[in-house]
């Protein structure tokens, strides 16, 4: 079993849509989860951390929880520009482990 | 610029060539990671340097690879003999220490023939 699963998508939706990404991990030692995108043969890019509490940066809104080792990603008022690949990661130590990513296509 | 850069940006060599690749990270971090992506995965963790201590080795870091952080500041990572299965981005980041956050350089896109 992959440490961190995600579904690879696609996901093709409409401008305006809200799309929602799921991940779930098996190292229940992990402390820290982030999402990262990466855009077609770019490096990976800090979209957000995600927290107990949940967190929300505009049109995106993260959530954890720890009893079920599952960690979510909400895209509000999807824009072609968040047209990407999502990568959901947990960090144990200190490396950080990467899901394969989920590909989101917005469409005009 | 002053995020994590890394050179050359694109490597195309023989299967069997020796290739070395140069990590740049953001000036006040003290820790350099390196990880390899392949096509349709996500980045998997090679090593990571504490300013010049190789701190943690990935079992995927074969024998034939070998990476250096002398001073503590730039760091090369080096693929002896390299392999067609070799052929990958490498990528390279950088963070504080006590801080699971890291900022990725362009990489360094590797294809072996």
């Amino acid at each position: 079993r992959k440490e961190v699963e995600q579904d690879p998508g696609p996901f093709n939706v409409p401008e305006g849509a809200t799309v929602a990404f799921n991940c779930t991990y098996s190292n229940s030692a992990s402390q820290s989860f982030f999402w990262y995108r990466q855009d077609c043969r770019k490096e990976p890019k800090l979209l957000m951390s995600v927290y107990s509490s949940g967190n929300e940066d505009g049109r995106f809104t993260a959530q954890l929880n720890r009893a079920s080792q599952y960690i979510s990603l909400l895209i509000r008022d999807s824009k072609l520009s968040d047209s990407a690949t999502y990568l959901c990661v947990c960090s144990g130590n200190t490396p950080l482990v990467f899901g394969k990513g989920t590909r989101l296509s917005v469409i005009a | 610029d002053t995020g994590v850069s890394q050179n050359p940006r694109h490597k195309i060599t023989k299967r069997g060539q020796n290739v070395t690749f140069r990590c740049d990270p953001i000036s006040e971090h003290n820790r350099l990671y390196w990880y390899r992506q392949t096509l349709g995965q996500g980045p998997e963790f090679l090593t990571y340097f504490q300013n010049e201590a190789q701190l943690e080795k990935s079992r995927l870091l074969s024998d034939r690879f070998s990476a250096e952080r002398p001073k503590g500041s730039f760091s090369t990572l080096e693929i002896q003999r390299t392999e067609q299965g070799d052929s990958a981005m490498y990528l390279c980041a950088s963070g504080r220490a006590f801080s699971d956050t890291q900022y990725f350089g362009p990489g360094t896109r590797l294809t072996v023939l």
